[in-house]
């Protein structure tokens, strides 16, 4: 079975901070792909990053830093300078390899404001 | 326009009522699926589908039916709703035949079940 853990509910910081937020999984599968997305206030789901299990490489897009470490099984988020427009729920998922259907599934994500 | 469109945005409806969401995608994406959003839970599966015509279920299809006739449509239907069914809906697509793709999702429906 799959478990995703984002163990944060919430977290608050003002702009211009640091933050990182926290995702475990769980999976018996040696193939995998953990995916964070990301939803404001406006509701909608975006796609913000892919990892395969297989490719430890870290990854920085802008402000936007992602840690994967199989040993502890984490694919932590880090937001670099917050701003205001970083507030949003995020989600970190997880899907099994293969070419068959695969369930997506969701941690029950985080909850970040970043005040001015 | 192109991408994935969800209509209604909003719906109220009364309990035993049918109802039905639409999807639309125009990227000829092969897999669809219908999501539920709820506080606590997540985003849990109610359906999916490979192909046009290929459906099958995934975590809570209970009290929902789903078609897909054709590949750009996925329409999901509370053939009675309940008020327990008051929730936001996503519907996403995502290409190819590999779980390598990303799945791409609507704006969301909100239904309230009175």
């Amino acid at each position: 079975a799959q478990k995703v853990t984002q163990a944060q509910t919430e977290i608050s910081v003002v702009e211009k901070e640091d933050v990182t937020l926290d995702c475990v999984y769980e999976t018996r599968d040696t193939t995998y792909y953990l995916f964070w997305y990301k939803q404001p206030p406006s509701g909608e789901l975006v796609f913000l990053i892919r990892r395969n299990s297989f490719d430890e490489q870290n990854e920085i897009s802008g402000r936007y830093s992602w840690n994967f470490q199989k040993s502890t099984s984490s694919f932590n988020f880090t937001i670099t300078a917050s701003q205001v427009v970083d507030s949003a729920v995020y989600f970190c998922a997880l899907k099994p390899g293969g070419t068959s259907y695969g369930k997506l599934t969701f941690g029950q994500g985080t909850i970040l404001t970043v005040h001015p | 326009d192109a991408g994935i469109t969800q209509s209604p945005r909003y719906k109220i409806t009364e309990t035993g009522r049918q109802v039905t969401l639409m999807c639309h995608q125009t990227w000829s994406h092969s897999y669809m699926f219908w999501y539920r959003q709820d506080l606590g839970h997540g985003l849990r599966l109610i359906y999916y589908s490979a192909a046009a015509d290929i459906t099958d279920k995934g975590e809570v299809p209970d009290g929902y039916v789903v078609s897909r006739s054709k590949t750009e449509n996925f329409p999901l239907t509370l053939e009675s709703a309940t008020r327990s069914q008051t929730s936001v809906y996503f519907c996403a697509s995502s290409g190819g035949r590999s779980n390598y793709n990303e799945q791409f999702f609507g704006p969301g429906t909100r239904l309230t079940v009175l």
